[in-house]
């Protein structure tokens, strides 16, 4: 029973690489999120996705974007890193509208240089 | 935009005594939930509480909500070392025709407990 499993879990970038993140969950869930987690700040919703092939903005969208192609996976793109990118990047999924609860990934530590 | 604020911001106890950490958010609210993270994991669910009740337990631990004061307390009785770890608030306004409950985190309260 993996839940949700994120990849890479580790990652160093230079200042302009592009790179994907992926999120892989196995509970059928219909929403999917990506969150940063910096220090003092909390976690801050990037994106998020209520269905297969829905996307939608959250609170700190730019500089990333997303895809749902597939149910159960939500892929996280950056396609010019800044350093101010540099974040631990969580992603969770639940079932509607959420409120059971969500169900995190072991987070994506990632460092751009 | 930070809508659940935890306190304190780190709490260090000992073996056995009770923790309490507080979270006050400044909108109305359809439910809250804690959550608790582990150094370098993802965080996990604790409990939710819904905007309608006042107190829920889940083992060890105890949740209230007072929407009048628009906080929320969580209580972990005869903590354990392994209680060690950030907890979180986190809580939703979104109306349920936005299609989900989007949550709004907080800055988290660290919990020490020494044995």
């Amino acid at each position: 029973n993996a839940g949700v499993t994120q990849t890479p879990k580790f990652r160093v970038l230079k200042t302009g690489q592009s790179m994907t993140l992926l999120c892989a969950q196995d509970m059928n869930h219909e929403y999917m999120y990506w969150y940063r987690q910096d220090p003092g700040m909390g976690l801050r919703l990037i994106h998020y996705s209520v269905g297969e092939g829905t996307t939608a903005k959250g609170e700190v969208p730019d500089g990333y974007n997303v895809s749902r192609l597939k149910k159960q996976n939500f892929l996280l793109g950056l396609e010019s890193a800044a350093p101010s990118q540099t974040s631990v990047y969580f992603c969770a999924s639940s079932s509607q509208y959420g409120r059971d609860g969500y169900t995190f990934g072991s987070g994506t530590r990632l460092t751009v240089v | 935009s930070q809508q659940g604020e935890e306190d304190p911001q780190a709490l260090s106890i000992q073996e056995g005594e009770n923790a309490t950490m507080n979270c006050s958010y400044k909108t109305s609210i359809n439910n809250l939930q804690w959550y608790r993270q582990n150094s370098g994991r993802g965080l996990v669910h604790l409990i939710l509480i819904r905007s309608n009740e006042r107190e829920k337990h889940s083992g060890r631990l105890r949740v209230t909500l007072d929407t009048s004061k628009k906080s929320s307390s969580l209580l972990i009785t005869a903590s354990r070392a392994a209680d060690t770890a950030s907890y979180f608030c986190a809580t939703s306004n979104s109306p349920a025709t936005s299609g989900t409950y989007k949550y709004i985190f907080g800055t988290g309260t660290r919990l020490k407990v020494l044995a």
